[in-house]
């Protein structure tokens, strides 16, 4: 598509439950990120797929969040056992290569809201 | 760890005023810096990117500018619009780290 897409653009959920999002890149772009914005934070990494290489996971916060990208395309991001810390607007962006002219595009976020 | 602050955390301005958004980096080894518009409930959008090797990018109304040995770069609004009210977000790369942003510049543009 023309720009990068995530689903849903929001979500409500009981603590406790586990939520997917999910992100479809601008296609051809071979890298994709997961970043969170919280109330009146900032934006905060939370891991990278280039390619067929490993994942960078750094910033994940705990090991209730994982990630996966399936066919260098799609990725969802799972959310397990959620707590009402884990509400933010999630937000995805691909890039077409890591070279310094390429620069981010990002989606419209999914709002999580952990009730 | 490379660290973005930006300055004012907030503006209001009249319509119509010439504006200048800074942005300064801890490490100047990047390799570009992006500049994006974040609209209330919005995702980002991205406003200009200046490589490394560039001094400055243009875009409308929009300039902006890197020194990258000082580590600063410029966000320059001409003739500001109530519709440029929103916050302007600076965010570099260095190696192959991800983009790591500033916390934003809230601007409101008073007709």
């Amino acid at each position: 598509g023309a720009g990068v897409s995530q689903s849903p653009s929001n979500k409500v959920t009981e603590k406790g439950k586990d939520v997917e999002l999910r992100c479809d890149p601008i296609s051809g772009h071979t890298a994709l990120y997961w970043y969170r914005q919280s109330l009146g934070q900032g934006l905060e990494f939370l891991i990278y797929f280039q390619g067929n290489s490993a994942p960078d996971k750094s910033g994940l916060p705990s090991d209730r969040f994982s990630a996966e990208r399936t066919g260098g395309s799609v990725s969802t991001l799972t959310i397990q056992r959620t707590q009402q810390e884990d509400s933010a607007v999630y937000l995805c962006a691909s890039r077409l290569s890591r070279g310094a002219g390429y620069g981010y595009t990002f989606g419209s976020g999914t709002r999580l809201t952990v009730v | 760890k490379q660290e973005v602050t930006q300055i004012p955390a907030a503006l209001s301005v009249p319509e119509g005023e010439n504006l200048v958004l800074n942005c300064s980096f801890t490490d100047s080894a990047i390799y570009n810096l992006q500049w994006f518009r974040q609209d209330p409930g919005k995702g980002l959008t991205s406003l200009l990117l200046i490589q490394s090797s560039q001094r400055e990018q243009t875009s409308g109304r929009l300039n902006a500018s890197l020194d990258k040995s000082s580590g600063r770069s410029t966000l320059y609004i001409a003739a500001s619009q109530p519709g440029d009210s929103a916050t302007y977000l600076c965010a570099v790369v260095s190696g192959n780290t991800p983009l790591v942003f500033g916390k934003g510049t809230r601007l409101s543009v008073i007709a």
